[in-house]
């Protein structure tokens, strides 16, 4: 059974950083890429980094451009997203999603999120 | 950055036939397809069609995707009260080389 668990979220003061963890199993990690993507309370979804299966491309979103860092540890199966100069508006469920293999495209499983909240 | 179109809210009656529709360029539901999710409140989001239209394992037959230029669709047939939802699309922007999901829309079934 696949399974992706968040972890690291939590209350941070503007300005502050936090490191989210996602814990993977049930799968081949190292096959997929994987994604951050988040969703402000009562907001939709919106995508903020994915990296490649070894770790060699990552694309982020502008908006978190030069404060977020994506990266993975395929031996621990483990995807990271360190989150610096947080911003009120970082306020959001963060979700650890996989994308599906090949050229078929989408996010086949997403964790349950983890909450972050940036307020002082 | 931009994302892509979809109505905020769409009504049906049960048993009826819903058409969602998600609106992008040609660098991104035009170039690739887009996939749709579906998310119950206080859940993570599902998937439902793959941005090739083809239904992950598990997905019901009542639902159909497909796409036209840079308008893809979701086609929902015999509605019943737990297709109700927000419903988001999702395609590959190969000029910002991002992800980008359209503001969802919120089926309501009456």
């Amino acid at each position: 059974e696949v399974q992706l668990v968040e972890s690291g979220g939590g209350l941070v003061q503007p300005g502050g950083s936090l490191r989210l963890s996602c814990a993977a199993s049930g799968f081949t990690f190292s096959s997929h890429w994987m994604n951050w993507v988040r969703q402000a309370p009562g907001k939709g979804l919106e995508w903020v980094a994915n990296i490649k299966q070894r770790g060699s491309e990552k694309y982020y979103v502008d908006f978190v451009k030069g404060r977020f860092t994506i990266s993975r540890d395929n031996a621990k199966n483990s995807l990271y997203l360190q989150m610096n100069s947080l911003r009120a508006e970082d306020t959001a469920v963060y979700y650890c999603v996989r994308e599906s293999v090949g050229a078929i495209g989408g996010f086949d499983f997403w964790g349950q999120g983890v909450l972050v909240i940036v307020s002082s | 950055q931009a994302g892509l179109t979809q109505p905020p809210s769409v009504s049906k009656d049960l048993r009826q036939t819903a058409t969602l529709t998600c609106t992008g360029n040609s660098n991104n539901v035009g170039n690739e397809g887009a996939a749709w999710l579906q998310q119950h409140q206080g859940h993570p989001p599902k998937l439902l069609s793959y941005r090739n239209n083809n239904r992950p394992s598990g997905i019901s037959e009542r639902l159909s995707a497909s796409r036209s230029g840079n308008t893809a669709s979701l086609t929902i047939i015999g509605l019943q009260s737990e297709d109700e939802a927000d419903y988001y699309c999702s395609a590959w922007d190969s000029s910002l080389r991002a992800w980008v999901f359209g503001g969802g829309t919120k089926l309501t079934v009456l």
